[in-house]
């Protein structure tokens, strides 16, 4: 069984770097896509981006120039780095794991969230 | 604000059959996925794609798509139903992903 724990700072200061690594038991990271989505006390899902085994990454436009993600495959873990946040940062973030194929997409497994608070 | 629009509450009475609809250009050229929510939970996928139903859903789920409309039904809703439902899908550019605004299902 598949499982996808978040972990990192629950309170970060305004200005600073957000922090957060997703670790994958169960299975591998590989052929997956992995995301990063949150949720904002009240308010909706936002997808924030994801990243392929090959490295390669595709972020909302709306973080691009803030947002970075990384894997380590050795660790099975992936990771996301917001830079220059603020209070609007403060929401529940949760880790996805994708399954893509031919006909069609999901999100099919997620880490129970991790909340992040910005303030000082 | 989301390219993708849903209505944001919808009720059923108990065993009926409710549809919730998610909107968006997008969806005349992708598929939808669909989560749901319950409070202080995960997401949990119900739905995605053409018709593929995740292994433990029930299959009182289903979902259909009809140009820019992807919808998402529940025939013979049950209390357990009672939930936030997002959609997902690309945004207008093709590129990135996108969620819905969501719905709130209440079963009377």
């Amino acid at each position: 069984q598949v499982q996808l724990q978040e972990s990192g700072p629950g309170l970060v200061k305004p200005s600073e770097t957000l922090s957060l690594t997703c670790t994958v038991s169960g299975g591998s990271i590989s052929p997956y896509y992995w995301s990063w989505i949150r949720q904002p006390a009240g308010k909706g899902l936002e997808w924030i981006g994801r990243i392929y085994l090959s490295g390669s990454t595709d972020y909302n436009p709306s973080f691009k120039s803030r947002v970075t993600m990384s894997l380590d495959t050795s660790k099975n873990q992936f990771s996301l780095k917001m830079t220059s946040v603020t209070a609007a940062d403060t929401a529940v973030y949760y880790c996805a794991r994708e399954e893509v194929t031919y006909y069609g997409s999901g999100f099919d497994h997620w880490g129970q969230g991790t909340l992040v608070t910005v303030s000082s | 604000s989301s390219e993708l629009t849903q209505d944001p509450a919808v009720s059923v009475a108990l065993g009926q059959t409710v549809r919730i609809t998610c909107q968006g250009d997008s969806l005349r050229s992708y598929y939808a996925s669909w989560y749901q929510q319950k409070p202080r939970q995960a997401p949990v996928l119900v739905f995605y794609g053409e018709n593929n139903r995740p292994s433990g859903i029930p299959d009182r789920f289903s979902g259909s798509s009809s140009g820019d409309t992807a919808s998402l039904t529940i025939t013979g809703a049950q209390a357990e139903d009672e939930a936030d439902y997002y959609c997902h899908s690309r945004d207008n550019s093709g590129y990135h992903y996108v969620f819905g605004t969501g719905t709130k299902v209440t079963v009377l």
